[in-house]
């Protein structure tokens, strides 16, 4: 079945600092990519769509000069959170739409990643 | 504002039982709706999912039913099984918003021996 990592699956950093997060589609190509973002028992919240080759469509509310993604490949998308502070401390999970999908179910999750801003 | 809703953060079932998991949304636009089951620090895996067209789809041991004039859908695991225990999540897409989804908040499901 398809596959979808991240890494870190876990980070701490300090505040000020910036962290990046790699989403990697392992056994297929994603054209799109999506970002979000869970509070503790809170629901997953989408940040934004990442399509291979262009900028990145933000949800309402997220920073885009904050939460920078790039899309440079058709299995890698990166989210990076510049200058973190301790309330972007949250899991961050991506998920990938494998190339010539359109139904939603064909996204494919990958395990997500804690951040922890000290 | 939550658009699609759990209310119920946790159940638990006993082995055999049924189990049934309840959603409720606000957003008339919404049209297609996907149950997704969540193991601790897995991501979300697709289970079952229905279009607005429809009241019902079953796929084996799962059910969902969708109730449109109430705006509440449900899942049914029947028999329910230890290896259901999970956290199950809610979401929803419309046409023209592509694949993106609205999650609810989730349901933890402990289904006991």
């Amino acid at each position: 079945g398809a596959v979808v990592s991240q890494h870190p699956s876990r980070v701490i950093c300090k505040s000020g600092t910036s962290v990046k997060i790699e989403c990697r589609s392992l056994d297929f190509q994603a054209t799109t990519m999506f970002w979000y973002r869970q509070f503790p028992k809170k629901s997953l919240m989408l940040m934004a769509t990442s399509n291979e080759g262009s900028k990145a469509t933000y949800e309402q509310g997220v920073e885009k000069d904050k939460f920078l993604i790039n899309h440079a490949s058709l299995t890698l998308s990166t989210l990076t959170v510049t200058s973190a502070h301790p309330e972007d401390s949250s899991f961050y999970i991506c998920s990938a739409l494998e190339e010539g999908g359109s139904i939603a179910y064909e996204q494919y999750f990958g395990p997500g990643t804690r951040l922890t801003v000290t | 504002d939550q658009q699609v809703k759990q209310n119920s953060p946790s159940l638990s079932v006993q082995e055999g039982r049924i189990s049934i998991l309840n959603c409720d949304y606000t957003n008339s636009m919404f049209d297609y709706f996907l149950w997704y089951k969540k193991y601790p620090a897995e991501g979300p895996t697709f289970l079952i999912s229905i279009s607005s067209i429809k009241d019902k789809n079953e796929d084996g041991r799962f059910t969902v039913f969708l109730n449109k004039s109430a705006k509440h859908l449900s899942l049914h695991i029947v028999p329910s099984q230890p290896g259901d225990s999970a956290v199950y999540f809610c979401a929803a897409s419309s046409t023209g918003t592509a694949s993106k989804l609205t999650f609810g908040t989730g349901t933890r499901l402990q289904v006991t021996l």
